[in-house]
């Protein structure tokens, strides 16, 4: 298995504008999570979802933000509009059972200029 | 979920054993003890995790007192691709399946 796929890897971008982070998770799956890491605040939980369905979105920072799983094999996050404090690399996460491991992907270091 | 206290940093010689520690006083009885590390510009990745007894896997052991109030994680011979961030974190499950990433312990393998 290729593991958690994310793209891109990198992305720099202008304020105002959209950005939209993908992620394929592991097949087999029934956990995807979307984190965001930054030098402040450390690594957060921000969605995550089981048979896609979201369960927890507490930490989504404010409406600006969406995530969304149409199908078990395919996830996006999207920020619109973007600003300069949403720099920060996001993970996505999978995992197969509840107290399971989770397994994360490479990331995605956002830029917002 | 308890929340957990580990050193800032720590250093440790190539091919000696690591020790980190981690305090979970709060600990409840069904909460479980992860430890997770992060080498630098990667995701995390799962070392290991424990409810009550001594757990050992190929990449290290995790040591929980028997009060279960603290732990040790222990990577038997360390070498310089350790080096990373490790995070010990409790976990409740069940319906909340929230990791709470604290700050972790910065461990540096030197040769």
């Amino acid at each position: 298995d290729a593991g958690v796929i994310q793209s891109p890897r990198h992305e720099v971008t202008e304020m105002g504008q959209e950005v939209t982070l993908r992620c394929k998770p592991i097949s087999g799956h029934d956990y995807l999570f979307w984190y965001r890491q930054t030098m402040m605040r450390g690594l957060e939980l921000l969605i995550y979802f089981n048979n896609n369905v979201p369960i927890d979105d507490s930490g989504m920072p404010e409406d600006r933000f969406s995530a969304k799983m149409p199908n078990a094999s395919f996830s996006t996050l999207k920020i619109q509009p973007s600003e300069p404090r949403d720099s920060a690399v996001y993970f996505c996460a999978s995992s197969g059972l509840v107290s399971n491991e989770q397994f994360f992907g490479p990331g995605t270091r956002l830029t917002v200029l | 979920d308890a929340k957990t206290t580990q050193p800032t940093s720590m250093d440790c010689a190539e091919g000696r054993a690591a020790n980190l520690p981690c305090n979970h006083s709060t600990i409840s009885g069904n909460e479980y003890v992860y430890w997770y590390r992060q080498i630098h510009s990667q995701g995390p990745q799962y070392i290991i995790h424990g409810l009550k007894n001594n757990e050992t896997n190929e990449m290290a052991s995790l040591i929980i007192t028997e009060d279960r109030k603290s732990s040790t994680l222990i990577l038997p011979h360390a070498t310089l691709r350790d080096t990373a961030v490790y995070y010990c974190i409790v976990f409740r499950g069940g319906s909340n399946y929230k990791l709470t990433f604290g700050k972790g312990t910065l461990l540096t393998v030197n040769p």
